[in-house]
C-alpha cells in the first residue's frame, strides 16, 4: 500500500532555512507528480508546490514562490522541501502527497506529516 | 490564489444528511471539474473521500456524495454516524499547474 512519511520538521529560528523530506513507498514513485501541502495550526490546507515525475517541472503556491524548492531523487524514491528565509507564519504541519493521476486531480494519498515551527 | 470558502462548522444528528458547501471563483471551480474533498480527524493525514466532483475511491461509502453547481461545489453526507465527525477540506484545480484548498469545515454529529 502507499506510504509516505515526513521527516526534517522542527523548531528553527526566523530567517533560517529547514529541508524536509518525505520516503515514499507502495507505488512507482518515479511516474508520479507530488505535492507538498501545510496546514497552519487550526486552520485549513495550503498548497505549496508540487513537482512532475520525472523532477524537470516545479510550480509554487505565490506566497511561498522565491523561498521555497520542491526536488526529488527517483532514485531514493525521496521527495523533498528546502524551505529558506523562514518566517513565524511558516509554522505548520507539512504534508507531502501524491498527485492522482497527472491530469489536475487533487493529491490521492498523504502522508502523517512533519511539524515546522518558526521561532521569532 | 485564493482560498476556496467553506462554512467553518456544520453539525446534524445521526442518520439525517448534511451539506458542506465550497464556492470558488471561475478561475478553478468553475472552470475544472476537478473538485475534491478530503476528511480529517484530529491529528490524523487527510484521506480522499470524493475525487473529480462526484467519484468515490475504492472503499469509500456511497453515503458520501459530491456534485457542482457553477463556482459552488458541495459534499453531501447522507445517513450521519458518530465517526463521520471530522474536519472535511475541499480542492481544486486552479489551473496553471496549480491547486487551492477550503479553509476547512467541522462538523459535528450531535
Amino acid at each position: 500500500q502507499v506510504q509516505l512519511v515526513e521527516s526534517g520538521g522542527g523548531v528553527v529560528q526566523a530567517g533560517r532555512s529547514l529541508r524536509l523530506s518525505c520516503a515514499a513507498s507502495g507505488f512507482t514513485f518515479s511516474t508520479y507528480g507530488m505535492h507538498w501541502v501545510r496546514q497552519a495550526p487550526g486552520k485549513g490546507l495550503e498548497w505549496a508546490a508540487v513537482i512532475s515525475d520525472d523532477g524537470r517541472n516545479q510550480y509554487y503556491a505565490d506566497s511561498m514562490k522565491g523561498r521555497f524548492t520542491i526536488s526529488r531523487d527517483n532514485s531514493k524514491n525521496t521527495l523533498y522541501l528546502q524551505m529558506n528565509s523562514l518566517r513565524a507564519e511558516d509554522t505548520a504541519v507539512y504534508y507531502c502527497a501524491k498527485d492522482y493521476s497527472g491530469s489536475g486531480s487533487c493529491p490521492d494519498y498523504w502522508g502523517q506529516g512533519t511539524l515546522v515551527t518558526v521561532s521569532s | 490564489q485564493s482560498a476556496l470558502t467553506q462554512p467553518a462548522s456544520v453539525s446534524g444528528s445521526p442518520g439525517q444528511s448534511i451539506t458542506i458547501s465550497c464556492t470558488g471563483t471561475s478561475s478553478d471551480v468553475g472552470s475544472y471539474n476537478l473538485v475534491s474533498w478530503y476528511q480529517q480527524h484530529p491529528g490524523k493525514a487527510p484521506k480522499l473521500m470524493i475525487y473529480g466532483v462526484n467519484k468515490r475511491p475504492s472503499g469509500i461509502s456511497s453515503r458520501f456524495s459530491g456534485s457542482k453547481s457553477g463556482n459552488t461545489a458541495s459534499l453531501t453526507i447522507s445517513g450521519l454516524q458518530a465517526e463521520d465527525e471530522a474536519d472535511y477540506h475541499c480542492c481544486s484545480f486552479a489551473g496553471s499547474s496549480t491547486w487551492v484548498f477550503g479553509g476547512g469545515t467541522k462538523l459535528t454529529v450531535l
